[in-house]
């Protein structure tokens, strides 16, 4: 099974200000996927971000707002960009499964607090 | 639009009771998942179902997938306090690992 790491776990930010998740896993993949979860609500996808490549957005989430970065192909990281206390969420970081493999794994989330 | 839809959204229990909570989706999917969150934390895998009549069981919970009727279901047997959390199914959007996820199921269990 893939290990996923992101940082920061956890941050209180200021409003207007913005923050970058880092999202690291221990095996090459081709594709990472960024999810939200409002508090108190289901997850929902934010964007895929594929190496070599921009992000593909879902409805609902632009570039400007939650820039990503796909360096390589054990790394990503997603801006959440000009915050306001409606960005306040967990953020996690979900990776493709190998062939063979039938799981969804997900890192241990950042929660973020707008204030 | 693949939409997924879980019944009840909160329960509350007795230990010792049965209950089985539903997934219900729109479309065609090639993978559904089971998750629990407890609080502030992040997804737990539990089980991962494939194919038509799949059925996987862990401990005290059991789930099962029609693929036909569109429908799995988590069923939780003689509950315990330790399965308090939140349960979310999610389905595969289209086989490209894109995951839709269920509302969530907030599952107490009283003493």
């Amino acid at each position: 099974s893939a290990v996923i790491s992101q940082k920061p776990s956890r941050d209180i930010c200021q409003r207007g200000t913005s923050l970058t998740i880092q999202c690291q896993v221990d095996s090459q993949v081709t594709m990472m996927f960024w999810y939200r979860q409002q508090p108190g609500q289901s997850l929902t996808l934010i964007a895929t971000a594929n190496q070599g490549s921009e992000a593909t957005y879902e409805s609902g989430f632009v570039i400007d707002k939650f820039p990503i970065s796909r360096p390589n192909l054990t790394f990503s990281t997603l801006t959440v960009s000009n915050m306001s206390p409606e960005d306040s969420s967990i953020y996690l970081c979900s990776v493709e499964v190998p062939p063979g493999v039938a799981e969804a794994f997900f890192g241990q989330g950042t929660r973020l607090t707008v204030v | 639009e693949l939409k997924v839809e879980q019944n009840p959204l909160f329960l509350s229990m007795q230990e010792g009771k049965n209950y089985t909570i539903y997934c219900n989706y729109s479309t065609t999917s090639d993978r559904l998942y089971w998750y629990r969150q407890d609080p502030g934390k992040s997804l737990e895998s539990l089980f991962v179902l494939l194919s038509n009549g799949a059925v996987k069981q862990e401990g005290r919970l059991m789930a099962s997938l029609d693929t036909k009727a569109r429908l799995s279901t988590l069923h939780i047997t003689a509950a315990v306090h330790d399965l308090s959390a939140t349960y979310f199914c999610a389905v595969d959007r289209w086989g490209a690992q894109k995951l839709v996820f269920g509302q969530g199921t907030r599952l107490t269990i009283n003493p």
